[in-house]
């Protein structure tokens, strides 16, 4: 099973700062037709994840264009360019590219 | 507008049995895999099954194989989690869910609490 790592597992940032989260796979993510299906989630209390990236750093319909992702191989990166309130909450790292699916332990995202 | 609603949750004891129910609407269910996702505070998000769109390739986690059956009835635009046998760390929301290109579709969750 891959073992997706996410760090920090807390973050504290000021409104209109930015703000970034790590993800490592134990593995290569590329997968055989030569996509990396990493992905990332957003999850609000009490509200079901949200998916806002797919295969690394294609934004998923309606999300902010303040949200990117990058990173390649088994490292990855998820940024925020200015925090906005509306951004709190947890953020995980999926891979798609070995079954079974795995996520990252969560990052919580909390305005300082 | 997609939606996926999942229903079938409740308290049941160790060792017992429940299937939960995904009614999908907004697209043409036929033409997606779909998926269990279950999301505990101890071991936070597990993806559980997948089910591609004519129900002949099902995949399970370790933890739940030969106790979960994953289903499909496209006439209904429905998708099923058997849950046997289960145990006390089965306890967790499931979420059922379409992961396609460029968007992807959660339900609200149903809550499986196990326990005597």
């Amino acid at each position: 099973e891959v073992v997706m790592t996410q760090s920090p597992l807390s973050l504290p940032v000021t409104l209109g700062q930015p703000a970034s989260i790590s993800c490592r796979s134990s593995q290569s993510l590329v997968y055989t037709d030569g996509n990396i299906y990493l992905k990332w989630f957003h999850q609000r209390p009490g509200q079901s994840p949200r998916r806002l990236i797919d295969e690394v750093s294609n934004r998923d319909s309606g999300v902010p264009d303040r949200f990117s992702g990058s990173g390649s191989g088994t490292d990855f990166t998820l940024k925020i360019s200015r925090v906005e309130a509306e951004d709190v909450g947890v953020y995980y790292c999926m891979q798609g590219t070995h079954w079974p699916y795995t996520f990252g332990q969560g990052t919580k995202l909390e305005i300082k | 507008e997609v939606q996926l609603v999942e229903s079938g949750g409740g308290l049941v004891q160790p060792g017992g049995s429940l299937r939960l129910s995904c009614a999908a609407s907004g697209f043409t269910f036929s033409n997606y895999w779909m998926h269990w996702v279950r999301q505990d505070a101890e071991k936070g998000l597990v993806w559980v099954s997948r089910i591609n769109p004519d129900g002949s390739s099902i995949s399970y986690v370790d933890s739940v194989k030969g106790r979960f059956t994953t289903s499909r009835d496209n006439a209904k635009n429905t998708v099923y989690l058997q849950m046997n046998s289960l145990r006390a760390d089965d306890t967790a929301v499931y979420y059922c869910a379409r992961d396609s290109i460029s968007v992807a579709y959660w339900g609200q969750g149903t809550l499986v609490t196990v326990s005597s």
